[in-house]
């Protein structure tokens, strides 16, 4: 399978706990996206990266939100002291450069905070 | 926010065609228009995109009105295994690509 593939599928973690999500993009694209999807809506952007460069953070990603793309491979999303409002779907997408270049989503990690 | 207006549901006969409309009458002209869909509990799938003329892949056509201000989806022969939501998307920043999802159309194919 040569699509964008997430680990782990689904997470269940306790309130203050830290958690981390990784991603692996498809291995040509050198843009990769986190979104982030709660229940009956769309899907949200938080961070872009280009390359290993994080070029955007939108207002979402509170600094207790932190994503790394160390080799400009993959890319994990962390979050720390998670609160039961972080429970979400974590959605990973990866495109080529190219303004107006389609991206592909993986299947998203689903994060349940009890 | 979102700078697409889809009717929030619709149904669609197993075998009919699906047309799935999409309004954007503030995109500029060099934003495209972005169809994806999502199948529950899956990622969103990438569909196709147009920037002024009709497109067509092996998934659908997308036509675009010549005022560029709506477009639809067609799917030309709906399946069971098309019940999912639709987004349409107009491109906001094309130099990052990032997308702005609104809430999407469910479409319901039924047997």
């Amino acid at each position: 399978d040569t699509g964008v593939s997430q680990d782990p599928r689904h997470k269940i973690t306790k309130r203050g706990q830290n958690v981390t999500f990784r991603c692996d993009p498809i291995s040509e694209h050198n843009r990769l996206y986190w979104y982030r999807q709660t229940l009956g809506q769309g899907p949200e952007f938080l961070t872009y990266f280009q390359n290993e460069a994080q070029l955007e953070k939108s207002r979402l990603l509170s600094d207790r939100f932190s994503a790394e793309r160390p080799k400009g491979s993959f890319s994990t999303l962390e979050i720390q002291r998670t609160e039961q409002g972080d429970s979400a779907m974590y959605l990973c997408a990866s495109g080529r450069q190219g303004s107006y270049a389609e991206a592909f989503f993986g299947q998203g990690t689903r994060l349940t905070v009890v | 926010d979102a700078k697409t207006t889809q009717p929030p549901s619709m149904d669609c006969a197993e075998g009919r065609a699906a047309n799935l409309p999409c309004n954007h009458s503030t995109i500029s002209g060099n934003e495209y228009v972005y169809w994806y869909r999502q199948i529950h509990s899956q990622g969103p799938q990438y569909i196709i995109h147009g920037l002024k003329n009709n497109e067509t892949n092996e998934m659908a056509s997308l036509i675009i009105t010549e005022d560029r201000k709506s477009s639809t989806l067609i799917l030309p022969h709906a399946t069971l295994r098309d019940t999912a939501v639709y987004y349409c998307i107009v491109r906001v920043d094309g130099n990052t690509g990032k997308l702005i999802f609104g809430q999407g159309t469910t479409l319901q194919v039924k047997p």
